[in-house]
């Protein structure tokens, strides 16, 4: 079946500790993407990736890095930077870079708790 | 600048009653607009998307939604709820040129017996 993979589902850190988030998909597609969702407020963009080797901030960057070393793998690192870690993060693919009237597929998503 | 507001946080029907979810942008240039559902602790999962073709969209589980240009809106509706429709639902913006979507903050719909 083709998707994308989030792992682990439920994640638990003490606070201080940096964290990777694991986000595998399986589609071929070039563009990924990590949310962040809190309850009451939509989600918010973390970091985007159009392409291999590359990728842009997004509105809430701060406290979070990412790699894309491979189109089908889009890690996102927590670090102790971040000052509210705990929330529910989804991971989403699309097949055309640049052109969002195409949809966004996404992960189950990954709940961490930092406490 | 492009927005989405989602004019109910919460709606409440009963079963076999008509669902309707409020959705209003912001936008200076054609958008493209969906609809995404989201049941608890799962990934989001498309309903329905408009890009300029016929402003009136059918998508999965009998949902719908109207573009309307001179309201600004974009409702979600359904003639008949089912158990199966609670969850949350997003309304969801892109403008051409801009890299990202642009999420509303969710409407919870309620479903009871």
């Amino acid at each position: 079946d083709g998707g994308i993979t989030q792992s682990p589902k439920y994640l638990f850190r003490k606070e201080g500790q940096n964290v990777t988030l694991s986000c595998e998909q399986n589609l071929n597609h070039d563009a990924m993407y990590w949310y962040r969702q809190d309850p009451g407020q939509g989600l918010r963009l973390i970091y985007y990736s159009q392409i291999v080797n590359d990728f842009q901030k997004g509105d809430i960057a701060e406290g979070y890095s990412v790699s894309r070393e491979k189109k089908e793998s889009f890690p996102l690192t927590v670090t102790s930077a971040q000052k509210n870690p705990t929330a529910f993060y989804l991971c989403a693919s699309s097949s055309t870079p640049g052109d969002l009237s195409y949809e966004q597929y996404f992960g189950p998503g990954t709940r961490l708790t930092v406490t | 600048a492009q927005s989405v507001t989602q004019l109910d946080s919460h709606v409440s029907v009963s079963e076999g009653t008509p669902v309707l979810l409020r959705c209003n942008y912001s936008s200076s240039y054609s958008p493209s607009l969906f609809w995404y559902v989201q049941h608890p602790n799962k990934g989001l999962q498309l309903l329905l998307k408009y890009t300029s073709a016929a402003t009136l969209v059918k998508g999965i589980n009998g949902f719908e939604a109207e573009f309307k240009k001179s309201e600004t809106s974009f409702h979600l509706t359904k003639p008949s709820a089912h158990m199966s429709d609670a969850a949350e639902y997003f309304c969801v913006v892109s403008l051409p040129g801009y890299s990202t979507l642009t999420f509303g903050k969710g409407t919870m719909l309620l479903v009871s017996p």
